[in-house]
């Protein structure tokens, strides 16, 4: 079993529209993030959210927002996309006293 | 959070050891050093930490200098699955939830050659 599984793969749509990338984890972890890695290979924390709390990095525009059903899942939905967006995001896991982060394979965004 | 300098880039012939370093002066003393890796189109992995005292797994060592102002992550036998970006990273576990967020940097790329 995928321990932090993302879903689609890739994802190729049009500037303008609104897209969301699914996130499940089946490690019992209470801390989910989105990263960012831009064409530069550069990673960068998005979100990080449990259920007491939403860390929201403030270079994310407001396009950008977690949704949460559960603890289980965090789904990342973007509205209006640009060309800019077009990137791959990580969704990782994490436990309060296990330190190590479970990260998934990610997701292809690509705005054309 | 505290930075960490590492090699942009890092070459090893295959079986043999590496030795990564990662230069971290102005850590604090409840920094924890991890270390994660990134495989050509895969998500990060985490391969090891740890706070003072050198620490082993399977997958790697760690050797954290005295002053704990450096750090060596060593791969005993490097073989050609082991080419990929390393990421040497601080996190302090004692701030709010905010600082569970790993800051990544630039890491080494490494490159075994069979």
């Amino acid at each position: 079993d995928t321990a932090v599984s993302q879903t689609p793969k890739y994802l190729v749509t049009q500037m303008g529209n609104d897209k969301s990338i699914k996130c499940e984890q089946n490690l019992g972890h209470d801390t989910m993030y989105w990263y960012k890695q831009d064409s530069k290979k550069f990673l960068k924390i998005m979100f990080s959210y449990n259920n007491k709390e939403l860390i929201i990095n403030e270079t994310v525009p407001n396009r950008f927002s977690p949704k949460s059903p559960d603890k289980a899942h965090l789904n990342l939905h973007i509205n209006s996309l640009e060309l800019g967006d077009s990137a791959v995001y990580f969704c990782a896991s994490s436990q309060a006293v296990n330190y190590g982060y479970t990260f998934g394979s990610g997701t292809r965004l690509t705005v054309v | 959070d505290a930075k960490t300098t590492q090699p942009n880039s890092m070459e090893s012939n295959e079986e043999e050891p590496v030795h990564l370093p990662c230069n971290h002066s102005t850590i604090s003393g409840t920094d924890y050093i991890h270390w994660y890796r990134q495989l050509p189109s895969q998500g990060p992995e985490y391969v090891i930490h740890g706070l003072t005292s050198n620490v082993n797994n399977r997958m790697a060592s760690l050797a954290i200098a005295e002053d704990r102002k450096s750090s060596t992550l060593i791969l005993h036998r490097a073989t050609l699955r082991d080419a990929a970006v390393y990421y040497c990273i601080l996190r302090d576990p004692l701030m709010g939830a905010g600082s569970y967020q790993l800051t990544f940097g630039k890491g080494t790329k490494l490159s075994v050659i069979p």
